[in-house]
């Protein structure tokens, strides 16, 4: 099985702030790859597919990228909106989640 | 408009099984597939297992392997998740999510919360 290892595991952060979340798989692939956001409560939306191609309707300020064993996701200015847990899912091999990273108001 | 509607709430004891339904409507049932996920209280995401529309193939997590059971109806749109032998632990909300390989998660049930106790 395809193990995702995402840090930090909490973010503080400021409105208008960049920020980057990290996923590191414990095995090469090339893009299956998704990240999604979660409020309390709710189901999880997804933000990008396939590493890098943002889903419709999600804001232009979120961005994946990376290949191989190290992907990311960076929202280049922190909105109000954005305060949530992110995870990433593998789907190369099955599918895998990392375990989450809150981002929370600093 | 793409919606997947979730079965309600359940409590089960110990050692019984939960089925739990999904209802898909708004594009075409047997084009897609559909991944379980279940999140316990304050934790992350684990994905259950995946199941074809098209043709029913199933594909489990190793961890549920025996316990799981994944089946669609395509004459209602509809895909069904069972677990048996509960266990404490498996007292999680349940989601469905359409699942269409390359573009995985699009569209979610609204999560369906199981409890597992004596």
């Amino acid at each position: 099985d395809i193990q995702m290892t995402q840090s930090p595991s909490t973010l503080s952060a400021s409105v208008e702030d960049r920020v980057t979340i990290t996923c590191r798989a414990s095995q090469s692939f090339s893009r299956w790859l998704a990240w999604y956001q979660q409020k309390p409560g709710k189901a999880p939306k997804l933000l990008i597919y396939e590493a890098s191609s943002l889903e419709s309707g999600v804001p232009s300020r979120f961005s994946g990228n990376g290949s191989g064993t190290e992907f990311t996701l960076t929202i280049s200015s922190l909105q109000p909106d954005d305060f949530a847990t992110y995870f990433c899912q593998q789907y190369n091999t099955y599918r895998t989640f990392g375990q989450g990273t809150k981002v929370e108001i600093k | 408009q793409v919606q997947l509607v979730q079965s309600g709430a359940e409590v089960k004891k110990p050692g019984a099984s939960v089925k739990v339904s999904c209802k898909a409507s708004g594009f075409t049932f047997i084009n897609y597939g559909f991944s379980w996920v279940r999140q316990a209280p304050g934790q992350g995401l684990e994905w259950l297992g995946l199941i074809s529309a098209y043709n029913g193939r199933t594909d489990y997590a190793q961890k549920l392997q025996g316990r799981v059971t994944m089946t669609t109806d395509t004459s209602t749109s509809t895909v069904y998740m069972e677990l048996r032998s509960l266990k404490s632990d498996d007292t999680a909300v349940y989601y469905c999510a359409r699942d269409l390989g390359g573009q995985p998660g699009d569209y979610w049930g609204q999560g369906t919360l199981v409890t597992v106790s004596s």
